[in-house]
């Protein structure tokens, strides 16, 4: 059964500070992965996605890393703004061909201004 | 563009009263459709996918069930609600290849009383 781990849990950091958030999973047969943004109450919003034969994936100040081998993925998120502030969750797409996904517990962050 | 659509957004329901909540989606045809409970830390947790109408797969046994009447419609259900059933429900899709991307619906608060 995949799990997936995301750590720091929560993290509060000054505003301009790069956020980095690490996600790890336990079974490297995945055909992709994705990280989310969740404002409280709300839905998930999806910010990047790697597919499994990708290293990373870039959008503004988002940058995320892939390396499937070691069963991980880095969240970076440059230059971070009080707007960034939000539960961040990784996810990855099982490869046993139902495709289903594999959460996170997410990380919670605070910018402070 | 696909969208998709999940109602309502808050519901307090009795013990024992019946439940529907229902999520359509937009844009696509033959979608796969996924419904995930997220529970305060414990994350996200898949109850229901399904491939096709009709077809419906269970992740977990428990007080609920799923319908999909319609290629793009999907229906959580349940005859008689506990309190253990109070949750945020979501309700999700993704186009029918393991390396398309998910997407998310805004979420159904339930609280059981």
């Amino acid at each position: 059964k995949q799990e997936v781990t995301q750590i720091p849990a929560a993290l509060s950091v000054p505003e301009g500070e790069n956020l980095v958030l690490n996600c790890s999973f336990t079974d490297s047969a995945i055909y992709n992965l994705q990280w989310f943004r969740q404002d409280p109450g709300k839905g998930l919003t999806s910010l990047l996605l790697i597919q499994s034969s990708q290293r990373e994936q870039t959008s503004g100040r988002l940058n995320a890393s892939l390396d499937k081998s070691s069963g991980r993925s880095t969240l970076y998120i440059a230059a971070s703004q009080p707007g960034d502030s939000a539960t961040y969750l990784c996810a990855v797409k099982t490869g046993d061909g139902n495709n289903r996904l594999a959460f996170g517990k997410g990380n919670q962050v605070v910018v402070i201004p | 563009s696909q969208t998709i659509h999940q109602w309502p957004a808050t519901l307090v329901q009795p013990v024992g009263s019946p439940l529907s909540l229902e999520c359509t989606v937009e844009g696509t045809s033959n979608p796969n459709l996924y419904w995930y409970r997220q529970a305060a830390g414990r994350g996200l947790q898949l109850l229901f996918y399904s491939v096709g109408i009709g077809q419906i797969s269970s992740e977990v046994p428990q007080n609920l069930s799923a319908s999909r009447p319609q290629d793009r419609q999907f229906i959580l259900s349940s005859k008689k609600l506990l309190l253990s059933d109070s949750g945020f429900y979501l309700c999700a899709w993704s186009r029918d290849r393991g390396w398309s991307e998910a997407f998310f619906g805004q979420g159904t608060r339930l609280t059981v009383v």
